[in-house]
């Protein structure tokens, strides 16, 4: 059974930058795996940030990429804002059937 | 555009079912495929699986094999998971999100979230 792991939680100053990852027991997470990324507030549905790896949606602002660092999936914040204060998830794709990672607490302070 | 809109809350006993329902428009319903993700209290996001609403083929996570069924409905853009044997565990806040796969597979649009609590 694949295991999706992430940082519990992070902290970050506003205008500053970040990096969640998301690892697999499985090993190497690749492009094969379509990483998805979602922020969810609380009280809220998640919200769709990032598809396979780095492509981002019409409304994911631009200081959030994706990308394949070290093994990992990764998502970067970039000139982080108070409003990106959220819950992070990844999605990992495994032969038909999807696994998110954990979650990571994101705060910024 | 797309518009997912789940049905209200429910309680349940344990060991009864539940039919949760995401009624879809704005889109072609038949051109996409819906996950159904489900959230514990304080916990995170789980896959529960995936039914695609043209032809009607599912795939169900592992955990669920057992107790789960999505259907859908073309006449009404409406998909439907239903979960047996309840146990308190099952309370939680479920989700369906549309997904499609052109070159990749992509999730977008969520619905609101249908909080179903398993209690005597």
């Amino acid at each position: 059974q694949t295991v999706v792991t992430q940082e519990p939680s992070l902290t970050v100053s506003p205008g500053g930058t970040v990096t969640l990852t998301c690892a697999s027991t499985t090993g190497e997470v690749t492009s094969g795996c379509y990483p998805n990324w979602f922020q969810q507030k609380p009280g809220q549905a998640p919200r769709a940030l990032i598809y396979s790896t780095s492509n981002k949606h019409s409304w994911t602002p631009a200081r959030f990429s994706g990308t394949l660092l070290g093994g990992k999936a990764a998502l970067t914040l970039s000139g982080v804002q108070p409003e990106d204060e959220a819950e992070y998830y990844c999605l990992l794709y495994y032969g038909g059937a999807w696994v998110f990672g954990g979650g990571t607490k994101l705060t910024v302070l | 555009q797309g518009q997912l809109v789940q049905s209200g809350a429910a309680v349940k006993e344990p060991g009864a079912s539940v039919k949760v329902s995401c009624k879809a428009s704005g889109y072609t319903f038949t051109n996409y495929f819906m996950h159904w993700v489900r959230q514990a209290p304080g916990q995170g996001l789980e896959w529960m699986g995936i039914i695609n609403p043209s032809g009607g083929s599912t795939t169900y996570a592992q955990k669920f094999q057992d107790r789960v069924t999505m259907t859908w409905d073309t006449s009404t853009s409406t998909v439907y998971m239903e979960l047996s044997s309840l146990r308190s565990e099952d309370t939680a806040v479920y989700y369906c999100a549309r997904a499609s796969w052109d070159l990749v597979p992509l999730f977008d649009y969520w619905g609101q979230g249908t909080l179903v609590t398993v209690s005597s």
